[in-house]
């Protein structure tokens, strides 16, 4: 079946510092993708999302590329801030629904 | 848009009494809405898949007679966590996906259940 893997943190890093989370999948299909963030005590939020192979999700900063021949959609931000804290799952979606990977959570020190 | 909303955000119950968890989608119509259930610091628990008009799809480990799913408009899903239990206590989130739209799922803020 479908699965995601991505990596498990916490991953702590200072303001301002490069942010890459890596994100795998395997999927029969060609699905979408997608990156949420879940804030403290909220439910989830989407980031971004890419539909086919080489589209590239952007939003607040972040990014993410639908990489079909490594199954990856890493994302990534140039200069994270305080309020980016928060923890960020990898998902992929076709029509019976989202499979979400375990999840990172993110800390950023100022 | 594409908000979606739960109510109540909280709720403390006792032991053997029934809640009801309300998920709407406020400025869009939903054929499909999904519950899912959050462990602490764990990901997202699909518990049922519910389509507009029919019957719920729950998944392998669910019980669906505790857990009772209500889709009756294209806007409105319900959950009734049936005689609950201390184990049922948990963050309970809910999702929406548009009619005809792709495969994104917009998701509630979450119901916090406490069960006492």
């Amino acid at each position: 079946g479908d699965s995601v893997t991505q990596m498990e943190g916490p991953v702590t890093l200072s303001e301002e510092a490069f942010l890459t989370i890596n994100c795998t999948y395997t999927a029969t299909g060609y699905p979408s993708l997608f990156w949420y963030v879940q804030y403290p005590g909220e439910g989830l939020q989407l980031l971004l999302k890419a539909t086919k192979a080489d589209d590239k999700g952007s939003n607040k900063g972040f990014e993410a590329t639908y990489r079909k021949e490594t199954t990856s959609f890493h994302l990534e931000k140039g200069s994270v801030q305080v309020s980016d804290s928060a923890v960020y799952f990898c998902a992929l979606g076709g029509a019976d629904g989202l499979t979400f990977g375990k999840g990172t959570h993110l800390i950023i020190q100022p | 848009g594409a908000v979606v909303s739960q109510h109540p955000s909280r709720v403390i119950c006792k032991s053997g009494t029934s809640v009801k968890i309300e998920c709407r989608s406020l400025d869009f119509q939903a054929t499909t809405m999904f519950w899912y259930r959050q462990f602490p610091k764990q990901s997202l628990m699909l518990m049922a898949t519910s389509n507009e008009g029919s019957k719920a799809t729950y998944e392998q480990g669910v019980e669906k007679d505790k857990f009772l799913i209500n889709h009756a408009s294209l806007t409105l899903s319900t959950l009734t966590v049936t005689s609950a239990h201390p184990e049922d206590s948990s963050f309970y989130i809910c999702s929406a996906r548009r009619a005809g739209g792709p495969y994104e799922q917009y998701f509630g803020p979450g119901t916090r259940l406490t069960v006492t």
